[in-house]
């Protein structure tokens, strides 16, 4: 089963750009994951997925600024021009057969 | 709109029941894997159930033997039947859709759509 490891928590400027990373275990290398955004309070909402060669699919009315990439294990999230709202906890996800992982989320924090 | 709509949290005594429903609209439960994902207080999403488009379930290992996930399609809605609950099954539940992402010899799932949670409090 994959265990997707991301960092607890980061930070940026108002207006800046931001990369969240999301890790993949050994052997797993190859998956495809998604990224959800929790604003404070509310539920999850799904954002992109992003496969290994780096392509990503948004969801429906995901801002321009909201980005997918990967590389290697690696698959990140990245937020130009951040806003007020962007302040929220990211989580990736992932599946096996017969089950879904996330990762422990990611606080980002607009300064 | 495609849309899901949680009902049937509230307080419950450890070792009770509760039976919690997710209506959607905008789309059908038989076509979709669903899912039930929770989040306790302070804490990161944790997968619980799913059902399959054939009726197969999967529940997480903490939860077998205890939860159901089923459906019932005349009303295109999701039910999660938790028994023996615990103090740590306190969480928010949130109904989910997957969606599937396939190619040459595989496939993926993860979810696209959210529903807005039910919140469920073991407690004595």
């Amino acid at each position: 089963q994959p265990v997707l490891t991301q960092s607890s928590s980061a930070s940026a400027s108002l207006g800046s750009s931001v990369k969240l990373t999301c890790t993949l275990s050994s052997g797993h290398s190859t998956y495809i994951i998604a990224w959800h955004q929790q604003q404070p309070g509310k539920a999850p909402r799904y954002l992109m997925r992003v496969g290994n060669g780096g392509g990503y699919t948004k969801g429906s009315g995901v801002p321009d600024r909201f980005s997918g990439s990967s590389s290697g294990a690696d698959r990140y999230l990245t937020i130009s021009n951040l806003q007020s709202e962007d302040e929220a906890d990211y989580y990736c996800e992932t599946w096996d057969t017969n089950t879904r992982v996330f990762g422990g989320g990611a606080k980002l924090t607009v300064l | 709109e495609v849309q899901l709509v949680e009902s049937g949290g509230g307080l419950i005594q450890p070792g009770g029941s509760l039976r919690l429903s997710c209506v959607a609209s905008g789309f059908t439960v038989s076509g979709n894997y669903m899912s039930w994902v929770r989040q306790a207080p302070g804490k990161g999403l944790e997968w619980v159930s799913v059902i399959y488009s054939d009726d197969t379930t999967y529940h997480t290992d903490s939860v077998k033997g205890r939860f159901t996930i089923s459906r019932d399609n005349s009303k295109n809605t999701l039910y999660l039947q938790m028994n023996s609950l615990r103090a740590e099954d306190t969480a928010v539940y949130f109904c989910a859709r997957d969606r599937e992402v396939a190619g040459p010899g595989w496939y993926y799932y993860y979810v696209d759509v959210w529903g807005k949670g039910t919140s469920v409090t073991v407690s004595s």
